[in-house]
This record gives structure tokens, C-alpha cells and sequence, in this order.
């Protein structure tokens, strides 16, 4: 079957760097993409990786292994606004960008 | 630009009755979807759309139907709800083309079906 596993909760300190893993198995393969989501809001782009390697923007970066069918989310210098669920989805390889998502990430910032 | 609108934002529905979703686009995307998400739980793709009078099935369309008459609309159907549907419905879309990867997702209608 298709499965994506990612943490369910991890919680840092202001500043500190967090690391969100995303392992998946899926039949099919075409990029991985990140998403972030507040309470209650809509999920919103951060990242997506199609070949193998760290892409960066701003703060946040994301990884990809393919051949270990693996990817990361790092969250740097973080903030109390970064609290929030963070997703991995895979996208399919047909061309209509169809994407499957893991279960989530809540991450909790402290003072 | 509004981006991505749904209507509406909240409704309670009985077992047994129907009603209508309605997402909205004005970003000219060919491309726009439906989710749904669970408490604890990723989004599930309902049904999508790869352009204008054309749709095709998700990881879970039944007890779902949909239509895209107009580039701009998506509409997701209920014809007869079951407690089960209960959720919190995502709208999104997304342009067409290599290196197009961001969906962009509508605020959400939270349904609550007893």
C-alpha cells in the first residue's frame, strides 16, 4: 500500500532548529512537497523537491532522498508564529499534480 | 485577487440530507481539487478537476459527486450525508505546467452532519 509516516508532535524552544523526517512508500513517485497549517486555516505551500538535495527558503529548508525514498523539513531560528502542522505529501507522477499527504507534524514553539 | 473562496464556511446537516459545496478561483488555474481532512489525519483527495467539464475520482470519492461547469467553480455534492462526512472540506488549485507545484487551498468548510 501507499504510506507517508512523519512524527506527530515535536516541540522546541524560540531559536532552537527543529528537523521534521518524512519517510514514504508509495507506487509511484514524482516530487515531495511541504505544507504548513495553522489552527484552523488552510494549508499553505512551503517547499517541494523533485530531485535529490537540500533546497533552501528563508528559514526553512527541505531535503530529498530518493533512494531512500526519504525527505526532511528543517525549520530554522524558530519563531512563535512557526507553531503550526507541517505536512509532506507526495505528488504522483501522472501530470495532474495529484498529491497524497502524511498525517502531520504539529510542532510546538516555547518561550 | 481573492485567491481561492468557499462557501460556505459552516454547516450542520441531518442523515439523509443533501447540499452543495462551492469552491471559487480567480487565478485562472486549470487545474483545482477537493479534500477533506479528519481530525489527526493528512488531507484525503475527494475528487479533482483537470479543466473545465471534466472531473475524475480521489483516494476517496464515494458518496461524492462533483461538476466543473465553469473554469472558476468546483463544486462538491452531497446527495445524501452520512454522519460519517463529517469534516472539514479543502478546496485547491493549482496552475498546469512543469514546475507549477503550489496548490493553493481555500480556508475550508467545516461540516458537521448528525
Amino acid at each position: 500500500g501507499q504510506s507517508l509516516e512523519q512524527p506527530s508532535e515535536v516541540t522546541a524552544v524560540e531559536g532552537a532548529i527543529v528537523q521534521i523526517n518524512c519517510t514514504y512508500q508509495t507506487s509511484g513517485f514524482y516530487g515531495l512537497s511541504w505544507y504548513q497549517q495553522h489552527d484552523g486555516g488552510a494549508p499553505t505551500f512551503l517547499s517541494y523537491n523533485a530531485l535529490d538535495g537540500l533546497e533552501e527558503t528563508g528559514r526553512f529548508s527541505s531535503f530529498l532522498s530518493r533512494s531512500d525514498s526519504y525527505g526532511y523539513l528543517l525549520l530554522q531560528e524558530l519563531q512563535m508564529k512557526d507553531s503550526a502542522s507541517y505536512f509532506c505529501a507526495v505528488r504522483d507522477p501522472d501530470s495532474w499534480g495529484k498529491l497524497q499527504f502524511g498525517a502531520g507534524t504539529q510542532v510546538v514553539v516555547t518561550p | 485577487n481573492a485567491g481561492v473562496t468557499q462557501t460556505p464556511k459552516f454547516r450542520v446537516l441531518k442523515t439523509g440530507q443533501s447540499m452543495t459545496l462551492l469552491c471559487a478561483q480567480d487565478m485562472n488555474h486549470e487545474y483545482m481539487y477537493w479534500y477533506r481532512q479528519d481530525p489527526g489525519m493528512g488531507l484525503r483527495l475527494i475528487h479533482y478537476s483537470v479543466g473545465e467539464g471534466t472531473t475524475a475520482k480521489g483516494e476517496v470519492p464515494d458518496g461524492y459527486n462533483v461538476s466543473r461547469l465553469k473554469k472558476q467553480n468546483f463544486l462538491l455534492g452531497l446527495e445524501s450525508a452520512a454522519p460519517s462526512q463529517t469534516s472539514v472540506y479543502f478546496c485547491a488549485s493549482r496552475k498546469s505546467g512543469n514546475g507549477q507545484e503550489t496548490q493553493y487551498f481555500g480556508p475550508g468548510t467545516r461540516l458537521l452532519v448528525l
